[in-house]
């Protein structure tokens, strides 16, 4: 299995400033992976595919990067609807075997 | 719009079955891989069984392997997931995810909001 791992466990950010979530898998994925927002109460969204590529309607200051082990997801100007939890998401195995990290929790400092 | 409605949640006790339902509309129902993923209180989501577009291929989490079973109903537009023997360890809002490819080896781009599953004596 595949295990994902995600730091910090909770990252306190003011609003306008930038917010960096990283992802490290276990073993070399490649770019076969994915970023969730999930608001309280609400299911996950997909924020990011394919480590960079940005999902229908999810705004410019949200961009994704990395490939093998190490990913990153940044928000460049933080705004309220924001805080939320982020999961990363491995799709490299096959048969699937999909596997989620722990999330982070971006709060409000 | 892309919409997914799970429906069946509910209470029951261990060792016993349910049939979670998912109900899609706003896209090409038999053109996609659906999936479904549950997630525990307070933790992260965790992968339970994908369907293949035509329903020929099924591929099951460990955890689940031979206790659930993965259906759909193409000209309904509705997925299954039939749970036997359920445990504790089954507690969890399962939610019925859709694919972007026919076969299931992507990521998850559409979630419904879930149906809850409580196993308790």
């Amino acid at each position: 299995e595949i295990v994902m791992t995600q730091s910090p466990a909770t990252l306190s950010v003011s609003p306008g400033e930038r917010a960096t979530l990283s992802c490290r898998a276990s073993q070399n994925i490649y770019s076969s992976l994915a970023w969730y927002q999930q608001r309280p109460g609400q299911a996950p969204r997909l924020f990011i595919y394919a480590a960079s590529t940005r999902a229908t309607d999810v705004p410019a200051r949200f961009s994704g990067s990395g490939s093998g082990t190490e990913f990153t997801l940044t928000i460049s100007s933080l705004q309220s609807e924001d805080f939320a939890v982020y999961y990363c998401q491995q799709y490299r195995n096959w048969p699937p075997q999909y596997t989620f990290g722990q999330g982070t929790k971006l709060e409000i400092k | 719009q892309v919409l997914l409605v799970e429906s069946g949640g509910g209470v029951v006790q261990p060792g016993t079955s349910l049939r979670l339902s998912c109900a899609a509309s706003g896209f090409t129902f038999s053109s996609h891989a659906l999936h479904w993923v549950r997630q525990s209180p307070g933790k992260g989501p965790d992968w339970v069984a994908t369907i293949s577009n035509d329903g020929n291929k099924k591929y099951f989490a460990d955890s689940v392997k031979g206790r659930f079973t993965l259906s759909r109903d193409n000209s309904q537009n509705t997925l299954y997931l039939e749970m036997d023997s359920v445990t504790p360890a089954d507690t969890a809002l399962y939610f019925c995810v859709r694919d972007p490819g026919k076969v299931g080896a992507a990521y998850f781009d559409y979630w419904g909001q879930g149906t809850p599953v409580t196993v308790s004596s």
